[in-house]
This record gives C-alpha cells, sequence and structure tokens, in this order.
C-alpha cells in the first residue's frame, strides 16, 4: 500500500527565505506525486503534481517539487516564502492516474512566514 | 476547470439526529468520489471510496451503518452522519477525480452539540 510521510509538522521560515517541505513517499508501483495547499476552513488547492513525466515538476505561485526515486522523495521548495504562503500543506500519493483511484495525504506540514 | 461542489459549509446538529452532506461535481461525470474526514490540524483521513450505482467501499474502522453514503447519479455523492454524536464533530471533504487531478469540495464542519 502507498503512504506519504512529511517530516516537520511545523515549519517557520522569514518572509523571502527559501520554503523547503519534506516528503518521502512509499509505493510498490511507480507513484504519481501531489502537493496540495488548504486555507484555514477550506478545500484543498492542487499546487503541482508528478506524473512520471518531468522529475522536476513546477507548479503555481512559485511553488516547485523535484521527483528523486534514488531518494523516495518529492520535496516542495519555493525560492523566497511570501507571508500569503502560510498554510497547511499536504503531500500526497496515488498508484494510478485514474477516477477510481484513491489519494492517501501525508499528515501535513503547517507553514509559518516570519516578518 | 472542473468544479466540485459540497454543501452546507457548516453545519450544526443535535447529539442523536441525523445530517446529511452532499457532494456535485459540477462539470464533469465521477462515477468514484472519495470522502474524507479531518480533525483539527490534522491530516485527511480517508473514510470510503463512492461508487455510482453500488454500494460504498468503506476504510478500516469506519462505521458503514453510521457513515451511511449514496451515489445515486454521476454527478452526486451523499454522506448522512447518522445519530450524530459530539465525537463526530469534524471537518468533511469529498473529492472527485478527474483526468488528471482529484477536486476537492470545499468541506463541511460538522458540529454536534
Amino acid at each position: 500500500a502507498q503512504s506519504v510521510t512529511q517530516l516537520g509538522s511545523h515549519v517557520s521560515v522569514s518572509e523571502g527565505a527559501l520554503v523547503l517541505l519534506r516528503c518521502n513517499y512509499s509505493s510498490s508501483v511507480p507513484p504519481y506525486l501531489f502537493w496540495y495547499v488548504q486555507y484555514p476552513n477550506q478545500g484543498l488547492q492542487l499546487l503541482l503534481k508528478y506524473t512520471s513525466a518531468a522529475t522536476l515538476v513546477k507548479g503555481i505561485n512559485g511553488f516547485e517539487a523535484e521527483f528523486k526515486k534514488s531518494e523516495t522523495s518529492f520535496h516542495l521548495t519555493k525560492p523566497s516564502a511570501h507571508m500569503s504562503d502560510a498554510a497547511e500543506y499536504f503531500c500526497a500519493v496515488s498508484e494510478q492516474m485514474n477516477r477510481d483511484d484513491k489519494i492517501i495525504f501525508g499528515k501535513g506540514t503547517r507553514l509559518h512566514i516570519l516578518p | 476547470g472542473a468544479v466540485v461542489s459540497q454543501h452546507p459549509s457548516r453545519v450544526i446538529c443535535k447529539s442523536g439526529t441525523s445530517v446529511k452532506i452532499e457532494c456535485r461535481s459540477l462539470d464533469f461525470q465521477a462515477t468514484t468520489m472519495f470522502w474524507y474526514r479531518q480533525f483539527p490540524k490534522q491530516s485527511l483521513m480517508l473514510m470510503a471510496t463512492s461508487n455510482e450505482g453500488s454500494k460504498a467501499t468503506y476504510e478500516q474502522g469506519v462505521e458503514k451503518d453510521k457513515f451511511l453514503i449514496n451515489h445515486a447519479s454521476l454527478t452526486l455523492s451523499t454522506l448522512t452522519v447518522t445519530s450524530a454524536h459530539p465525537e463526530d464533530s469534524s471537518f468533511y471533504i469529498c473529492s472527485a477525480r478527474g483526468q488528471e487531478e482529484a477536486f476537492f469540495g470545499q468541506g463541511t464542519r460538522l458540529t454536534v452539540v
């Protein structure tokens, strides 16, 4: 069964600093990987996804993630943090890219931006 | 892009009553929808997979008689929390997958008093 592990339930960075949110996955087949962002009392918004094409994936709001099979990782980065980036971030995995396959989420990382 | 609409966004009910939450896919047909539950400051836990025209598939530990799921059409799935208790208070989110990504409803904050 697939799973993801997010290291660090809380991460604090200064405004303008590099954002790095860590995610490691476990899957018996080549995975499809996602990063979602959630603002308080709202649903989830897709930041980016890895679907076995390019290993470096660019998403919205300046975020990107790199798929590293050797490290079973899919860490999320952003060169310069903005106050509006403060939110909860979830890494997620799916074994297939079809409508019937469930997506499994990590425990989430709350990103705090320090002024 | 595709949109999933969830209703209501907030509901408060008395202990012992039942609450129905609706999840609609607005511009695509979803033979499968997913229901998640999220406790405060925690992750989304998959509760069940809703299958159009057939019984839902529940994850281990989820009471199927308490969380009734109906997926009567290709655009609507409902989750009914029966005989609600305060411990059922949570944030419930539905999801439907499109061609390449999953779309999520805005969530329902259920408070049982």
